[in-house]
């Protein structure tokens, strides 16, 4: 079946440091890619995403690329800000089935 | 203002003690689903639903129902809740199904205890 690996958080950056959060997957077919993030007590939101091999998504800074070469979707965004603490959430909705599979998620904590 | 509402928000409940948190999304879209977060497994998908009427199994289906009798309302039934069911739960919604890169929104979850 489908499947999302994320690294292992938490992972804890000055701010202004650069991010780099890990995802690789592993999917029948085609998949859409996503980064979804929750900040907080709050719902997840969508922050990027990729529906094609060499796409990149980017969003508020953040970006990502479709590798699938490498099977990966890696995060990433030159200079973090403490708004940037949040867990980020690598997931995938393979093409012509409804479901969409995530990973454990990634805590980002930033500090002044 | 678009949005996707739980409710409760939080509920403190015991064993057997038949349950429903209700969903509601106001875009009409077409698709929903209920999902779960634990701690150090990510979200876990329970059940969709395609359209009115149109459910089915996600990954983790066992001791939930679900129904979707009008287009904007997807509730989560626990008809016995037990331990292991204490989670956050999301409901999502989107305007389509999920195939082609169309992206979720989701609702603030439901944090469930139950004792």
């Amino acid at each position: 079946g489908d499947s999302v690996t994320q690294m292992e958080g938490p992972v804890t950056l000055s701010e202004e440091a650069f991010l780099t959060i890990n995802c690789t997957y592993t999917a029948t077919g085609y998949p859409s890619l996503f980064w979804y993030v929750q900040y907080p007590g709050e719902g997840l939101q969508l922050l990027l995403k990729a529906t094609k091999a060499d796409d990149k998504g980017s969003n508020k800074g953040f970006e990502a690329t479709y590798r699938k070469e490498t099977t990966s979707f890696h995060l990433e965004k030159g200079s973090v800000q403490v708004s940037d603490s949040a867990v980020y959430f690598c997931a995938l909705s393979s093409g012509g089935y409804q479901k969409v599979t995530f990973g454990t998620g990634t805590k980002l904590q930033v500090i002044p | 203002e678009a949005q996707v509402t739980q409710n409760p928000r939080y509920l403190i409940t015991v064993t057997g003690k038949k349950l429903t948190v209700t969903c509601s999304q106001n875009m009409n879209h077409e698709y929903m689903s209920w999902y779960r977060q634990d701690p150090g497994l990510g979200l876990r998908q329970i059940y969709y639903s395609m359209n009115v009427e149109v459910t089915d199994k996600g990954d983790v289906p066992e001791g939930y129902k679900v129904s979707r009798k009008e287009k904007r309302n997807f509730p989560l039934i626990l008809e016995s809740p037990s331990p292991n069911q204490t989670s956050l739960y999301f409901c999502a919604s989107s305007l389509t199904g999920t195939s082609g890169g169309i992206s979720q929104y989701f609702g603030p979850g439901t944090r469930l205890t139950v004792t």
